[in-house]
């Protein structure tokens, strides 16, 4: 089953204003990452927050994590049109197990419309 | 550097042929993912790999796919007896250690008519 789910599912926006997307994991974890996946392209990794930190930011974005809720959001502010893409929140297993498997989400398509 | 390489960016198969999808790790990375992506959906892990041996490979189905990372040369993942539903768009990430510094590839889109 997924561990992270992405809500909305797609989200339409026009150029300047903020994106705000969530995610849900079902199980502990160490990390979770953001990563951005033009139409028909691999995977842009955006930013990892770790267990233990509340928020963090990377330019435009900003990313919050709450593990009492499993839940993570990611704020994307003063959009432009080429943020257009869809957005996926990834967890690691959370346990000490081969360190190597990523659990996506469906992702969430965002169209930011000059 | 060149990044995570794969090779073929599309790949057309017959029902009943083989696949073989290629991988490139970035240098001085070891270790080697690969994930499958359907339509519409979020990457699905399958194997993890490090030089000659798999780690983890609970996400392989239990036939017909099977993937290597030999001492020299690029990481295969090959898929035998090609079924309609194996059509999708295939990921390989690689590392230096765990998921740590993560980059992936631009995938395989392999179409199975």
């Amino acid at each position: 089953s997924q561990q992270g789910e992405e809500d909305p599912q797609a989200l339409s926006i026009q150029e300047g204003e903020n994106a705000t997307m969530n995610c849900s994991y079902k199980t502990s974890i160490n990390n979770l990452q953001w990563y951005r996946q033009n139409s028909g392209r691999g995977l842009v990794h955006l930013i990892l927050i770790r267990s233990n930190e509340r928020e963090k930011h990377s330019g435009r974005l900003r990313v919050t994590l709450d593990t009492s809720k499993k839940s993570s959001s990611l704020l994307i502010t003063a959009s432009r049109a080429a943020d257009t893409a869809s957005y996926f929140c990834a967890t690691d297993a959370g346990y000490g197990g081969s360190q190597g498997n990523l659990i996506f989400g469906k992702g969430t398509k965002l169209s930011v419309k000059p | 550097n060149a990044g995570v390489m794969q090779n073929p960016r599309h790949l057309v198969r017959r029902r009943g042929q083989e696949a073989r999808l290629r991988c490139s790790p970035m240098k001085g990375h070891s270790h080697v993912y690969w994930y499958r992506q359907l339509p519409e959906e979020g990457l699905k892990f399958m194997v993890y790999l490090q030089k000659e041996n798999i780690i983890d490979e609970s996400g392989m189905p239990k036939e017909r796919f099977s993937a290597e990372f030999p001492k020299e040369g690029p990481s295969i993942l090959r898929i035998q007896q090609v079924v309609r539903g194996d059509s999708a768009a295939y990921f390989c990430a690689s590392s230096r250690q765990g998921i740590h510094g993560y980059t992936f590839g631009s995938g395989t889109r392999l179409t199975v008519v």
